[in-house]
């Protein structure tokens, strides 16, 4: 059973607007959240986290949304920029200090159209 | 800045070849992990260690196993190699919350 969810597979969006990658989670142990861009033949590269005592975090372009009660967060990347198109990675952890493995969503792949 | 090295990028192996696949990491992290990429599938944790010589089993560990001898090195062994283990292989390497990945060896049994 899938705890962490990516329901859509891949997203276009146009250069300059606002990408919104989606993720629920069924786990209710997970309170760490994190979002990995990986381009093809390359490992994933770290984006952005999130606590599960938090909301909202911003870096940069990259501000990452959680809602606990709807088990949601969302990632939302503006203004797109083609460097941008990859898949995208949502992974929560419980509290395990960092032993136990992230769980991946399936990953978005993002197409940012010129 | 964390180095998560994986010693090979590209690997073809026949099939009932015994794999090792290394990695390595230069930052002192206790807890290192192998995942296996798939398309539609994601990444899936095949097998972890939080100290050397420790190891815990993924969600996916049948038909591999591990080695941890030292703090930085983590092995991941395919035993006797199958057309479905063809893959990309993913190392991480990690402390407290984040996770940091080696760039992958992509695997092909034939």
């Amino acid at each position: 059973d899938q705890q962490v969810k990516q329901n859509s597979p891949s997203l276009s969006v146009q250069e300059g607007r606002i990408s919104i990658l989606n993720c629920d989670y069924t786990n209710s142990m997970f309170d760490y959240f994190l979002w990995y861009k990986k381009y093809p033949a390359e490992g994933p590269t770290f984006l952005i986290s999130i606590s599960s005592i938090k909301d909202k975090n911003e870096d940069g372009r990259f501000t990452v949304f959680l809602n606990k009660s709807a088990k949601h967060l969302s990632l939302h990347i503006v203004p797109s920029q083609p460097g941008d198109s990859a898949v995208y990675f949502c992974a929560a952890s419980g509290s395990g200090g960092g032993a136990d493995g992230l769980t991946f969503g399936k990953g978005t792949h993002l197409i940012i159209q010129p | 800045d964390v180095k998560v090295t994986q010693s090979s990028r590209y690997l073809v192996k026949r099939t009932g070849e015994k794999v090792f696949l290394e990695c390595v990491q230069d930052m002192d992290h206790e807890n290192m992990f192998w995942y296996r990429q798939d398309p539609g599938l994601g990444l899936r944790l095949i097998y972890f260690s939080y100290d050397v010589k420790m190891k815990e089993k993924g969600d996916i560990p049948e038909g591999y196993s591990v080695s941890r001898e030292k703090k930085e090195r983590f092995s991941l062994i395919l035993e006797s190699a199958s057309t479905n283990q063809t893959s990309m292989y993913l190392c991480a390497s990690r402390l407290g919350q984040g996770a940091f990945f080696g760039q992958g060896t992509r695997l092909t049994v034939v």
